[in-house]
């Protein structure tokens, strides 16, 4: 079956301590982002990338970092310098185009120990 | 940045009521999508409209892509519990950055 697979469904950071979110498709789809959603605060861009090897910061990217070296994967990685990383993931992914709706996987929530 | 306004930001209705949520901008969008999430998951998409005045329905489900193009309404007719769930309106002004701008969802209770 085609999807976006996110992984894991649920993830424990300690303080000071990097952890990386697992995102794939088999859609063969070229662009590719990451949310963050926090209760009654709605689905805030973290990162796109519309091309392998090439990503863009999104509203709220400090303290994250991405790459995108397969089309079909987009790591995110919460560094030590995001102060509040409890929060629900979504990665999602999209045809080129303008107005391509985009499919989401079913999220990784990350909580700190 | 552009913004959303979904509302309303909840709504608690009966079983086998309609429901009618709807989104508005200051700025003109090009398309615009309906998804609804249920707890734990990610979004999934119910509805696309690409053109201004476009009705376009899925099941029970009926969403218009309002005529000035700032705005759209999702209409959901009789309410069964599985509604349940956030409903978010995105939309995308056009050009060739993907981005896609999102309302900050309604929360639907249906009781049973």
């Amino acid at each position: 079956d085609g999807g976006i697979t996110q992984s894991p469904k649920y993830l424990f950071r300690k303080e000071g301590q990097n952890v990386t979110l697992s995102c794939e498709q088999n859609l063969n789809h070229d662009a590719m982002y990451w949310y963050r959603q926090d209760p009654g605060q709605g689905l805030r861009l973290i990162y796109y990338s519309q091309i392998v090897n090439d990503f863009q910061k999104g509203d709220i990217a400090e303290g994250y970092s991405v790459s995108r070296e397969k089309k079909e994967s987009f790591p995110l990685t919460v560094t030590s310098a995001q102060k509040n990383p409890t929060a629900f993931y979504l990665c999602a992914s999209s045809w080129q185009g303008e107005g391509q709706p985009q499919h989401f996987g079913d999220g990784t929530r990350l909580s700190i120990l | 940045g552009q913004q959303l306004n979904q509302s309303p930001q909840s709504m608690f209705i009966q079983e086998g009521e309609d429901v009618s949520m709807n989104c508005t901008s200051s700025s003109i969008f090009n398309t615009w999508l309906w998804y609804k999430q249920d707890p734990g998951e990610g979004p999934v998409l119910l509805i696309a409209l690409y053109k201004a005045g476009e009705l376009t329905s899925n099941g029970r489900l009926t969403a218009q892509f309002g005529i000035t193009r700032k705005d759209s309404f999702l209409n959901i007719s009789a309410s069964i519990p599985s509604d349940v769930g956030i409903y978010f309106c995105a939309g995308h002004s056009g050009g060739s950055n993907y981005k896609l701008t999102f309302g900050k969802g309604t929360l639907l209770t249906v009781n049973p």
